[in-house]
């Protein structure tokens, strides 16, 4: 089976400019998820979907990030405006369903905010 | 309030030898764990799991053990091979949601 789609691979703005990622999850895959990695950190969760609603997005810095997953398939996630502290690894990943199982993530997009 | 740690960032190990990596958690709720592993420029890619109900699980060349009244896990590799080298991720869930709780990653290098 193909695995999570990510693009763009990397992205270089400057601060206070908008940037959009995103993600094509394993096909039949109701649960998406964006995780937040910072050189030296674990992945943090931003936003959890189950098909088009949103699960969890207590960690989603609401002011400057927006995500949606329309038709419950794709997905985007975007920040307006960015800060330097933004830079990160941008990861999605998917899963068949709420539960035990692990995920399957996507290569990631690195985001340099200068 | 950081629940999952990895409080090594970087071990070395010799070719042949067992890697251990360790990994604490401070929510008794967790209730599965789960080892990924990173390569550079590539997502985490899962390794291996655990459930709380049980103290030790095995897959080939990598075994994973669970203490639950020290709040603790490790991951065994033995013999380590050169390509085990990476970034190595603790994760934790409970048992409402898929949410994973991560830890800080430890790189681990093995040398020829």
């Amino acid at each position: 089976e193909a695995g999570v789609a990510q693009s763009p691979r990397y992205k270089i703005i400057e601060k206070r400019q908008s940037v959009a990622f995103w993600c094509n999850p394993i096909s039949g895959h109701a649960t998406l998820y964006w995780y937040q990695q910072i050189l030296g950190q674990g992945p943090k969760l931003l936003i959890q979907f189950q098909n088009n609603g949103v699960v969890d997005d207590s960690q989603l810095p609401k002011d400057r990030f927006s995500a949606e997953r329309l038709k419950g398939v794709d997905s985007t996630l975007k920040i307006q405006p960015a800060k330097l502290e933004d830079s990160a690894v941008y990861l999605c990943a998917s899963s068949p369903m709420r539960g035990r199982d692990g995920y399957t993530f996507g290569s990631g997009t690195r985001l340099t905010v200068v | 309030d950081q629940q999952v740690k990895q409080n090594s960032p970087s071990l070395s190990v010799q070719e042949g030898r067992i890697s251990i990596l360790n990994c604490d958690y401070t929510n008794s709720m967790f209730d599965y764990f789960l080892w990924y592993k990173k390569y550079p420029a590539e997502g985490p890619t899962f390794l291996i799991s655990i459930s709380s109900i049980k103290d030790k699980n095995e897959d080939g060349r990598f075994t994973v053990f669970l203490n639950k009244s020290a709040k603790h896990l490790s991951l065994h590799i033995v013999p380590s091979q050169p390509g085990d080298s990476a970034v190595y991720f603790c994760a934790a869930k409970g048992n409402q949601g898929g949410k994973l709780i991560f830890g800080q990653g430890t790189e681990l290098s093995v040398k020829p």
